[in-house]
């Protein structure tokens, strides 16, 4: 059964750091891109950013663009996002999800509970 | 950047009602489009992926339609488990656009 669980979230002022994490479990992780989406309070669902199965390749929103990185370890079954510059633009709750394929240009078929994140003084 | 947009942004039905959700892609997208799922306060689930592939385990009372620039998402006989918010997204390119929803109400 795969598994996803996001940890990381809390309370950080403007212009503080913060990094998630994804612990997957119960697929074969190399194989798999993975994404984190994330929803404002009230708001939609917005795509954030992307790792390809091989960790390869990585995307970003422009929102995000220069501020959050994404990456993954293989050895740990662990994917990150990096979010520094934090704004209160950014105060979500970001989910972690699984790609069908192995590239970030798919579409997401499992999604973790999520971690919230909010950007306050 | 390519837009989603989805409309009805909200509707009321009443539950055995055929219920149908439209999404407009401001370029052709093929059929790279997925359908989710949201109920309140629960993590959003894919119901339908390459616009009208059923994901397993998702009842066959939701279907998808639509190529190019105008999708769909059917439900054929809507029950009271089937309130949420449901949004597409487009998945041909970076960034996965998502649209901005429709809320789905029992009347």
């Amino acid at each position: 059964e795969v598994h996803l669980l996001e940890s990381g979230g809390g309370l950080v002022q403007p212009g503080e750091s913060l990094r998630l994490s994804c612990a997957a479990s119960g697929f074969i992780f190399s194989s798999y891109a993975m994404s984190w989406v994330r929803q404002a309070p009230g708001k939609g669902l917005e795509w954030v950013s992307g790792i390809s199965g091989s960790g390869g390749t990585t995307y970003y929103a422009d929102s995000v663009k220069g501020r959050f990185t994404i990456s993954r370890d293989t050895s740990k079954n662990t994917v990150y996002l990096q979010m520094n510059s934090l704004r209160a633009e950014d105060t979500a709750v970001y989910y972690c999800a699984k790609a069908r394929s192995t590239v970030v240009t798919s579409a997401l078929n499992y999604w973790g509970q999520g971690t919230l994140v909010t950007v306050s003084s | 950047d390519i837009q989603m947009t989805q409309s009805p942004s909200s509707l009321s039905a009443s539950v055995g009602d055929r219920v149908t959700i439209t999404c407009r892609a401001s370029q052709g997208i093929s059929n790279y489009l997925a359908w989710y799922q949201q109920k309140p306060g629960k993590v959003p689930k894919v119901l339908i992926y390459a616009a009208s592939t059923l994901q397993s385990g998702v009842p066959s009372r939701f279907s998808g339609s639509g190529s190019g620039t105008d999708f769909s998402l059917t439900i054929s006989s809507l029950q009271p488990e089937d309130v949420a918010t449901y949004y597409c997204q487009k998945y041909n390119s970076v960034p996965l656009t998502f649209g901005g929803g429709t809320k789905v109400e029992i009347k």
